[in-house]
């Protein structure tokens, strides 16, 4: 079945460092792509999202790219900040005759910024 | 307008309890899925509400869990004679339209304990 794959936290950075997280699946066809955040005693948010093969989801300095050759969607940015520090999941949509939107997700990446 | 909600936001339950989880969705979201995650884990997919009908619960893990949407607004997630295994975070999202790649909106979940 369809899965996704992140690399396992925690991962730890200084203020200003350059971030990447990988993330690959498993899929059937095109699915779309997202990476939702969980900040600290918040509920999880959409980050960013490609559609299809060679886009680019961009938000709040983030940014991943939609790479069907080797199934893959690492989320980078250039310069982290502490308030960045939060839970990370990667995760898509498969397609199918039903298409509901129902995710399937990554087991998250702990991202920890020191000042 | 307000985003999801959800109550109660903690529960703890004896072993054998039935207990009703509530997702109040944002108004006029046609889209409404209920997920578990687990702690360290990434949600997992419960079942899927288009207005009142549920058209996927490919993910309820036993008969013992049972949802419903009967005026395609609020939503109950109940699980009857709860087991230690049930402890997890139900999360419910709302999304205006269906299917892939709509934006689902997440509530702050409800923590369940089961003892």
């Amino acid at each position: 079945g369809d899965s996704v794959t992140q690399m396992e936290g925690p991962v730890t950075l200084s203020e200003e460092a350059f971030l990447t997280i990988n993330c690959t699946y498993t899929a059937t066809g095109y699915p779309s792509l997202f990476w939702y955040v969980q900040y600290p005693g918040e509920g999880l948010q959409l980050l960013l999202k490609a559609t299809k093969a060679d886009d680019k989801g961009s938000n709040k300095g983030f940014e991943a790219t939609y790479r069907k050759e080797t199934t893959s969607f690492h989320l980078e940015k250039g310069s982290v900040q502490v308030s960045d520090s939060a839970v990370y999941f990667c995760a898509l949509t498969p397609l199918g005759s039903s298409n509901t939107g129902k995710l399937i997700f990554g087991q998250g990446t702990t991202l920890q910024v020191k000042p | 307008g307000a985003g999801v909600s959800q109550s109660p936001r903690y529960k703890v339950a004896k072993r054998g309890q039935d207990v009703a989880l509530r997702c109040d969705p944002i108004s006029g979201h046609v889209s409404l899925f209920w997920y578990q995650q687990a702690l360290g884990q990434g949600p997992e997919f419960l079942t899927y509400f288009q207005n009142e009908a549920q058209l996927d619960k490919s993910g309820l893990p036993s008969d013992r869990f049972f949802a419903e949407r009967p005026e395609g607004s609020v939503s109950t997630l109940k699980i009857q004679r709860t087991q230690q295994e049930d402890s997890a975070v139900y999360l419910c999202a709302s999304s205006f339209g269906q299917g892939s790649p709509e934006t689902q909106y997440f509530g702050p979940g409800t923590r369940l304990l089961v003892l």
